[in-house]
């Protein structure tokens, strides 16, 4: 079982928006503003596409964008492509003892 | 370019000890937290653990006991052993950075399967 909750499957069509949702507790997504989102195609290692719950990394399209409401962090891909269907994994910083608590994954699907 | 490569045996024996290595190459060792981040089939991520480029070790409580990571500076390579393998310790092991972002894995080996099985 993971520590953040995420749910299993999101879709939507070309040029759609679709929001994933991480929830945490107040020990991690909650207590930090180190929430950080993975994009993962098959067989490809992670890419980091969101950082300190909002922040892109230098060269991720503006389409993709973050936020967090209590112990829940969201991540919204706007205006959809085909290249965006991959699994997308969340995760927050917990502490000093524990630097990153991931998600189970959502498997982003574009109809 | 910052590159990240893992290195290690592919099969090992249950109760046994899994050894990886990752050659971090095209950037500096310094100021960086060094991780292994692991990947069980068809499952989610799982942080392992990290090494200061100073050598200050952090460690999920859930493998502490069985999870050790160390470093040659000289040879930019990090190094994970994790002990008394189980079956449900099969996974595709990545090699991580942890600082280019704050608090953020910025920079990602390509993995290595490990299966444990006799």
């Amino acid at each position: 079982q993971s520590a953040l909750t995420q749910p299993p499957s999101a879709s939507g069509s070309p040029g759609q928006s679709v929001t994933i949702s991480c929830t945490g507790t107040s020990s991690d997504v909650g207590g930090y503003n180190y929430v950080s989102w993975y994009q993962q195609h098959p067989g490809k290692a992670p890419k980091l596409m969101i950082f300190e719950v909002s922040q892109r990394p230098s060269g991720v399209p503006d389409r993709f964008s973050g936020s967090k409401s209590g112990n829940t962090a969201s991540l919204t891909v706007s205006g959809l492509q085909a290249e965006d269907e991959a699994d997308y994994y969340c995760s927050s910083y917990a502490g000093s003892n524990n630097f990153g608590v991931f998600g189970g994954g959502t498997k982003l699907t574009v109809l | 370019q910052l590159q990240l490569q893992e290195s290690g045996p592919g099969l090992v024996k249950p109760s046994e000890t899994l050894s990886l290595t990752c050659t971090v190459s095209g950037g500096s060792i310094s100021s960086y937290f060094w991780s292994w981040i692991r990947q069980p089939p068809g499952k989610g991520l799982e942080w392992i653990g990290s090494i200061y480029y100073s050598g200050s070790t952090y460690y999920n409580p859930s493998l502490k006991s069985r999870a050790t990571i160390s470093q040659d500076t000289s040879k930019k390579q990090f190094s994970l052993k994790l002990t008394s393998v189980t079956a449900a310790d099969t996974a595709v092991y990545y090699c991580a950075r942890r600082g280019g972002y704050p608090h953020a894995f910025d920079m990602w080996g390509q993995g290595t399967m490990v299966t444990v099985s006799s």
